[in-house]
């Protein structure tokens, strides 16, 4: 079966910094996507990245960026220039692409310090 | 608009009753979903379901149970042998096939079961 493991359950950065989340996962198959969503308190899940596991290069959304190393099985999401907006729970997430099923890490909560 | 929409919001129910929740979808999606999140768990998978009249057990199945006789519904009852029900509970859609690569959540559910 699939694990998502999120190892740091709480992390703070300086306001402009930049901080990355950890993200390692368990899988036997080659076919699947990696996700990270933003739960601010509002609980609304918002899509931040997403990589397919077929491609190589590290995805990339603004200020946003993930380091994919495959064979380590580990899709660290960075966040540059961080903004007070930025703190929120971050959820690393699995999807497999034999069925369909996405499991989620247990979350990491940001605190942007001003 | 085209979304998730999840119903009730909030609810309230006594020990030893039955509840469902409503999940609703007019985004022509072939995949749902239904998590459950409590403090430092992270979202828990309850059941999915990649096609209507077919769906699979999650990691957490114990205690509920599922339909999917429409492609737009795909309803969560919390029966009397869950244990500990009150929680927050998400819907999730999403396309499958090779535009898998995006997942649509609803608003969430809270159950409180006194």
């Amino acid at each position: 079966a699939q694990t998502v493991t999120q190892s740091q359950p709480e992390m703070s950065v300086q306001e402009a910094e930049t901080v990355t989340l950890s993200c390692t996962y368990d899988t036997s198959e080659s076919d699947y996507y990696l996700f990270w969503y933003k739960q601010p308190p509002s609980r609304q899940m918002i899509l931040v990245i997403r990589q397919e596991a077929y491609k190589q290069q590290n995805a990339t959304e603004n200020r946003f960026s993930v380091n994919f190393q495959k064979a380590a099985k580990s899709f660290s999401l960075k966040i540059s220039d961080s903004q007070l907006g930025d703190a929120a729970m971050y959820f690393c997430a699995y999807r497999s692409g034999r069925d369909d099923k996405i499991i989620f890490g247990k979350g990491t909560r940001l605190h942007i310090l001003p | 608009d085209g979304g998730i929409t999840q119903s009730p919001k909030y609810l309230f129910r006594k020990e030893g009753q039955n509840v469902t929740l409503s999940c609703e979808q007019n985004l022509n999606h072939d995949a749902m979903y239904w998590y459950r999140q409590d403090p430092g768990q992270g979202l828990r998978l309850i059941y999915y379901s990649q096609i209507v009249n077919d769906f699979q057990k999650g990691d957490i199945a114990e205690g509920y149970s599922v339909s999917r006789e429409k492609k737009e519904s795909f309803p969560l009852t919390v029966t009397s042998a869950q244990k500990n029900p009150t929680a927050f509970y998400l819907c999730a859609s999403s396309t499958t096939g090779h535009s898998r690569n995006t997942i649509y959540f609803g608003e969430g559910s809270w159950l409180t079961v006194v």
